[in-house]
């Protein structure tokens, strides 16, 4: 079985300040862990992946994020916030194989103050 | 850049009918999804569909649920007796690899479904 956990259902940051969102998570077999970001009234889109490779993943908008296998985390960060982050963000895991479903977090609820 | 659609983007029904939700995905994908988002909730796995069949599903895709791809576009999700806890974002998703490899998940834009 595999779950996830994000500490903090909301995160508030001014602009221009370091974002860090947690992550946890549980797995029996090596995972592929991924975060998505949800504007309001949108789907979901996938910021970045961990799949086995680097341990520090960059992806888009200049989010990036660091596989800890000793801490079982994949917290993502950025360094500087932009008002345009504002959105929800989960992060997810899977572990076995194409067919599985992504296990999600429960999600962090990103606030930018100006 | 090739993209998950779902259509329609709000349905409205009433408590005991049917629903079809219906998606395109990636169209050289191999893997497709359905999760669904209870409003506040996180997002959670339905159903995986792969080689014109159900490959994972998860407790909550129970008996009133069906999945179909009735061509090689489409891929619909059928609730046949809706309940108000029905309600909820749908969400399709496909994916391209095979086995065990770097695979993502993309998305669509979500149905949004209301039981009344």
């Amino acid at each position: 079985a595999q779950s996830v956990t994000q500490l903090g259902s909301h995160v508030s940051v001014s602009e221009g300040a370091l974002v860090l969102l947690r992550c946890n998570y549980s797995s029996s077999v090596p995972p592929y862990l991924f975060w998505y970001v949800q504007y309001p009234n949108q789907g979901l889109q996938l910021l970045l992946k961990y799949t086995s490779a680097a341990t520090l993943v960059k992806g888009i908008n200049g989010f990036e994020a660091e596989f800890k296998k000793s801490e079982t985390s994949f917290h993502l960060t950025k360094p500087s916030a932009h008002m345009s982050d504002a959105a929800e963000y989960f992060c997810a895991v899977i572990s076995g194989g194409g067919a599985d479903g992504l296990t999600f977090g429960k999600g962090t609820h990103l606030i930018i103050q100006p | 850049e090739p993209e998950v659609t779902q259509t329609p983007s709000h349905q409205v029904t009433q408590m005991g009918q049917e629903v079809i939700l219906r998606c395109v995905p990636i169209s050289n994908h191999l893997y497709f999804y359905w999760y669904r988002q209870i409003l506040g909730q996180k997002v959670e796995f339905l159903v995986s569909f792969y080689n014109n069949e159900i490959s994972e599903k998860s407790e909550i895709f129970d008996d009133q649920f069906s999945v179909e791809r009735p061509d090689g576009s489409n891929f619909t999700l059928k609730i046949r007796s809706t309940k108000l806890e029905d309600s909820a974002m749908y969400f399709c998703a496909s994916s391209g690899a095979s086995g065990r490899g770097s695979y993502e998940q993309y998305f669509g834009p979500g149905t949004r479904l209301t039981v009344t």
